[in-house]
């Protein structure tokens, strides 16, 4: 069953303490991994896709970095506005229309 | 700017009632989706559209209907609205290749 599991539910940081959020996926054949911001009552917001094993993509203090099995997310000295949660979805090879969601990491930077 | 809309931002609704939310997009997308969150469960997929007047069901279609008359407008239906259908309800298009889903700023919907 294709599968993606976010880690850790939920991430305490002091502003500028860096960490990292961590997606891992088992799924019959990528074809994209995407990961989204989302506040408090509001929609996800896009924030990067990644194709294959290596590739990288940075965002002001975002940077998303892709393996064979995995997908972390980097918050470098985080600012209390990265305060959201924050989700990843795999793109399937064989179903390009669907998104399956991982359930999210809470993140909350506190000054 | 990319712009994907819903009809309501909260709503309030008896069990039984028929219930209607729309989702409207301004990006010329071929697909859209309805999804439900629930905390611990994620987002899950109710149903999506790859073109006006088709639907595909998702992981979680029953008791919901689709309708898309026109490319810009994708409809999620309650037919007879249920306590267990209180949710976040989120609306979303992508192009034809499938990439980066946008999402509207979502409905939610409770149901007493």
């Amino acid at each position: 069953e294709d599968q993606v599991t976010q880690s850790p539910e939920a991430l305490r940081l002091q502003e500028g303490e860096s960490s990292s959020l961590n997606c891992s996926y088992t799924v019959s054949g990528l074809r994209g991994l995407f990961w989204y911001r989302q506040d408090p009552g509001k929609g996800p917001e896009f924030l990067f896709t990644l194709y294959s094993a290596g590739e990288e993509k940075e965002k002001e203090r975002l940077k998303a970095t892709l393996t064979k099995k995995e997908s972390f997310l980097h918050i470098t000295a985080p600012k209390p506005e990265d305060s959201a949660t924050y989700l990843c979805a795999v793109q399937l090879s064989y179903n390009t229309d669907k998104l399956i969601f991982g359930t999210g990491t809470r993140l909350q930077v506190f000054p | 700017d990319v712009k994907v809309t819903q009809s309501s931002r909260y709503l309030v609704k008896r069990t039984g009632e028929k219930v209607f939310l729309e989702c409207v997009q301004d990006m010329d997308h071929e697909n859209m989706f309805w999804y439900r969150q629930d905390p611990g469960l994620g987002l899950r997929l109710i149903y999506f559209s790859y073109d006006v007047k088709m639907k595909e069901k998702g992981d979680i279609p029953e008791g919901y209907s689709v309708s898309r008359e026109k490319k810009e407008r994708f409809s999620l239906i309650l037919e007879s609205a249920s306590t267990n259908q209180t949710s976040m309800y989120l609306c979303a298009s992508s192009s034809p290749t499938g990439d980066e889903q946008y999402f509207g700023p979502g409905t939610r919907l409770t149901v007493t």
